[in-house]
């Protein structure tokens, strides 16, 4: 297996709502991160899990919250939106977060979400 | 502190034919990684190829090459015998040593003609 699954591929959901993103990897990874993209522009970081710890917080508003159940799952959980945030979130793994060894990022194709 | 930039923001070249795009960056790290994804409109990143600063020879993927040249700080991917199917953004990236993720340029969208 080496896919990263993210559910779902849409959402779309109101401001009052409580929603949670899932980011699914079997690739024996140990990094795992969440990025923002909006439209015409590179995707900007906003978390990174290391070993199942959170070890970077991109200054992300706390109406984002991940949360890494296990070194397999990564989920992101979405409180009180607001329309500025609708975007595409990209989920990604890496082998090794740290050391000289570097390795690709495999990325999930993304949920597209509208907060409306 | 890293930085990447992608100067074009588009690029069109006739199916069939080779195709540069640019990249430069900034690092102090002696050690750091180049990457070159490729993003459909479907959303998904694709990795294509990647460089290591310690690395003696361009690396190459198939069609995919990169043109590495150290002492000026750029790292062009090269698209050879391009294909309609090769439409999409290209994003060049890069992560330092040590607990550094990857940060990406603004990304070149690039259009291939029949």
């Amino acid at each position: 297996d080496t896919e990263v699954t993210q559910t779902p591929k849409h959402l779309v959901m109101g401001m009052t709502n409580k929603k949670s993103l899932k980011c699914e990897q079997h690739m024996g990874h140990r990094a795992m991160y969440w990025y923002k993209q909006k439209a015409k522009k590179p995707p900007e970081l906003m978390f990174v899990y290391s070993y199942e710890k959170l070890s970077i917080n991109e200054s992300v508003p706390s109406r984002f919250s991940p949360e890494c159940p296990n070194s397999s799952l990564l989920n992101l959980h979405l409180h009180a939106l607001q329309p500025e945030d609708s975007a595409l979130y990209l989920c990604a793994s890496s082998q090794d977060p740290t050391g000289l060894l570097f390795y690709g990022y495999t990325f999930g194709s993304g949920t597209r979400l509208t907060v409306v | 502190a890293q930085k990447i930039t992608q100067t074009q923001p588009g690029m069109f070249v006739q199916e069939k034919e080779a195709v540069t795009l640019d990249c430069t960056y900034d690092t102090s790290d002696p050690s750091y990684g180049l990457f070159w994804y490729k993003q459909p409109s479907s959303g998904e990143m694709i990795f294509l190829i990647y460089q290591g600063s310690y690395d003696q020879q361009n690396a190459t993927e198939g069609r995919y090459s990169l043109n590495f040249q150290k002492a000026r700080k750029s790292a062009n991917l090269v698209i050879s015998a391009s294909q309609l199917g090769d439409s999409a953004m290209y994003f060049c990236a890069m992560r330092n040593s040590g607990n550094t993720p990857l940060v990406f340029g603004k990304g070149t969208r690039l259009s291939v003609i029949a």
